[in-house]
């Protein structure tokens, strides 16, 4: 049973363009998480979504940032017109309901 | 949510046995204390979990004295491949899931040949 799947593992942006992140959860798993980790802090909750609905989003930058998690096909966590302070780890984590999360390996983002 | 207190970073031996103790003073009655380790590059990976007294699984031991307000991450015989950062969380898992749990800091364990 393959673990939680993010890609790009890195990727790299100019300032105003567009990130977009993707998180496959494990098998089985209908409950995602997104978490940003700055250089040398811990992780920051961002948002909790469903299938096709988001739970919680109270961690989530009121603009710029959105997520989705489709019927099918990855979770997506979309950073439009990115600055300098997006540059971090991005992390997604699965569960079952009810269940402890599984993170995957991070997605690191530069902008330049 | 409990706020958790832990050491900024810790050295080690190969082979010697290290404890790192978090302090959760205002933990709930129901709140559970759960550690984390998060190699360089990779995301956080779930050690172990208790409530009270000693949890021990494969990877490490868990105390946890009567009051609760800390516990004690025990790593027996640590190796280079323990190098990591580990964090302490406090949380109540039946209530709401770890991405209420705060992530502090953690504590940074270098382990030296």
């Amino acid at each position: 049973n393959a673990g939680v799947m993010q890609n790009p593992r890195h990727l790299v942006r100019r300032r105003g363009q567009e990130a977009r992140l993707r998180c496959s959860p494990m098998k089985g798993h209908s409950h995602v998480y997104w978490y940003r980790q700055l250089p040398e802090e811990g992780l920051k909750f961002m948002v909790y979504l469903q299938k096709e609905n988001i739970i919680d989003e109270s961690g989530m930058p009121k603009e710029r940032f959105s997520a989705e998690f489709p019927k099918e096909g990855p979770s997506i966590l979309r950073i439009q017109q990115v600055v300098r302070g997006d540059s971090a780890a991005y992390f997604c984590a699965s569960s079952r309901q009810g269940a402890r999360e599984f993170f995957g390996p991070g997605t690191r983002l530069t902008v330049l | 949510l409990a706020k958790t207190t832990q050491p900024i970073s810790m050295d080690s031996y190969e082979g010697q046995e290290v404890n790192i103790t978090c302090s959760h003073n205002n933990i709930a009655t129901n709140d559970y204390i759960t550690w984390y380790q998060q190699f360089p590059s990779q995301g956080p990976r779930f050690i172990i979990q208790g409530y009270k007294t000693k949890v021990t699984n494969e990877v490490a031991s868990l105390f946890i004295p009567a009051d609760r307000k800390s516990s004690t991450l025990s790593l027996p015989r640590v190796s280079l491949s323990d190098t990591a950062v580990y964090y302490c969380l406090v949380g109540d898992p039946t209530t709401s899931g770890t991405y209420k749990y705060i992530f502090g800091t953690g504590t940074r364990l270098k382990v030296l040949a």
